[in-house]
């Protein structure tokens, strides 16, 4: 699974700072996303991509921003951090096909004071 | 949109017992349901999953039933350990579409 990693682990940042989180993929997958969790919430999809240049609004996108301008990379940038987007986010990523071995990053513990 | 229901939110049982997780889809069009375990502090990984054109798949002390008509499908555990004690996460999707539609997680506990 080292295939598919994000940094950093642990981010501590201010309420009003932009911070970017990092996601990186190895096996050229087609899809990747971002997800946060949160208790009682389980994983909500912020944003997706289908291919390089393509990205698409999931469930909760608001105050997020994403880029996609190679394959194998798809950070995820909070403009203007609030306390609310303290939470854990995951990175993943699918090929296409019925065995798209979708598969999880590590997670970024994220805490905005 | 597709909306995936997971219950129980918490389930505590007895090492040996066996453990039930039901999740109940909207959308008829989903045709692959994976399932993923998530141990405390890790990544959700996939343990198991099943295709709309198979009713039941097993693998080792882990299956997955799906009935189509009445749109739910199950996890079942055999034999609990306590290694797995972890978060359950049910999933659905499209044939075509590679973006699941995720439960909101039932936590096991599984008491020495």
């Amino acid at each position: 699974d080292a295939g598919i990693t994000q940094s950093p682990r642990y981010k501590i940042t201010e309420t009003g700072r932009q911070v970017t989180l990092m996601c990186h993929q190895t096996w050229s997958h087609s899809y990747m996303f971002w997800y946060r969790q949160d208790l009682g919430h389980g994983l909500r999809l912020i944003y997706y991509s289908a291919a390089a240049d393509i990205t698409d609004k999931g469930e909760v996108p608001d105050g997020y921003v994403v880029s996609r301008s190679k394959t194998e990379n798809f950070p995820l940038t909070l403009e203007s951090a609030t306390r609310s987007q303290t939470s854990v986010y995951f990175c993943a990523s699918s090929g296409t096909g019925w065995d798209y071995g979708y598969t999880f990053g590590s997670g970024t513990r994220l805490t905005v004071v | 949109g597709e909306n995936v229901e997971q219950h129980p939110s918490t389930l505590s049982v007895q090492e040996g017992d066996s453990a039930v997780i039901k999740c109940t889809y909207s959308d008829s069009a989903s045709n692959y349901f994976p399932w993923y375990k998530q141990e405390l502090g890790k990544r959700p990984q996939l343990i198991i999953d099943i295709r709309s054109n198979v009713g039941e798949k097993k693998d080792q002390r882990i299956a997955v039933t799906l009935n189509k008509t009445a749109k739910h499908f199950s996890l079942h555990i055999t034999e609990t350990q306590p290694e797995d004690s972890a978060v359950y996460f049910c999933a659905a999707s499209k044939g075509g579409s590679y973006i699941p539609t995720f439960g909101r997680g039932t936590s096991l506990i599984v008491h020495p």
